[in-house]
């Protein structure tokens, strides 16, 4: 059974550009959570889908975006980026909701230059 | 504000030796607590899990120990190995929304 799949795996954008990342979950899951992975700030939940609807949604701002289409891939969009915005940008899928076993994907590194 | 506090920061450990970690909250709707596996380069996986209604859980060499009144929860590596050389992490969730520590990066020494 295949995993989660996060692409791309590796991003550089500059200041001010718009981003979009794809993240597949396990075959059967409907819910995706994103998470942003810093050093010294550890996880931070962004939001979660499930059945295309948002659910939950962190502390973050509306730059940060997401969406999850019927086959319950999910997108996430981040607009007019800034440096502080360079992290490692995981998803996370589980079969019904988040408090049962999630699984995470590879992540995306972004770097914002 | 950090919803769940892990210590320590980092952790160094001689082969065979135990290795403990800690995490502290203060929601008491938290109702699932799993522990995370995280190498270089790889998404975090997960290790070990406990709900409230359970004090301890073993699976082979992890432990958790969970202190409902103490609003703390702890991991225990025992006869650690090189190879559990990585990043821990803890979490706490509520209705479907994790929060995460900030991580614990775990060295084992030959």
């Amino acid at each position: 059974k295949a995993g989660v799949t996060q692409t791309p795996r590796y991003l550089i954008k500059t200041r001010g550009q718009q981003v979009t990342l794809s993240c597949s979950p396990i075959s059967g899951h409907r819910s995706v959570s994103w998470y942003q992975q810093t050093p010294g700030q550890g996880l931070q939940f962004l939001f979660e889908y499930f059945s295309e609807t948002q659910r939950n949604k962190g502390n973050f701002p509306g730059r940060f975006s997401g969406r999850q289409f019927s086959n319950s891939r999910s997108e996430m969009n981040v607009s007019t980026l800034e440096l502080g915005d360079s992290a490692l940008y995981l998803c996370a899928s589980s079969f019904v909701g988040m408090n049962t076993e999630a699984f995470f994907g590879q992540g995306t590194r972004l770097t914002v230059v | 504000q950090q919803q769940v506090k892990q210590s320590p920061q980092s952790l160094i450990v001689q082969k065979g030796g135990i290795s403990i970690i800690n995490c502290a909250y203060e929601n008491t709707a938290f109702d699932y607590f799993p522990w995370y596996q995280q190498f270089p380069g790889k998404g975090p996986a997960l290790l070990i899990a406990i709900r409230p209604d359970v004090s301890e859980k073993k699976e082979g060499r992890f432990t958790i120990s969970f202190n409902k009144s103490a609003k703390q929860f702890s991991l225990h590596i025992m006869d650690s190995q090189p190879g559990d050389s990585a990043t821990y992490f803890c979490a706490a969730a509520e209705r479907d929304q994790f929060y995460f520590g900030t991580g614990t990066s775990l060295t084992v020494i030959p």
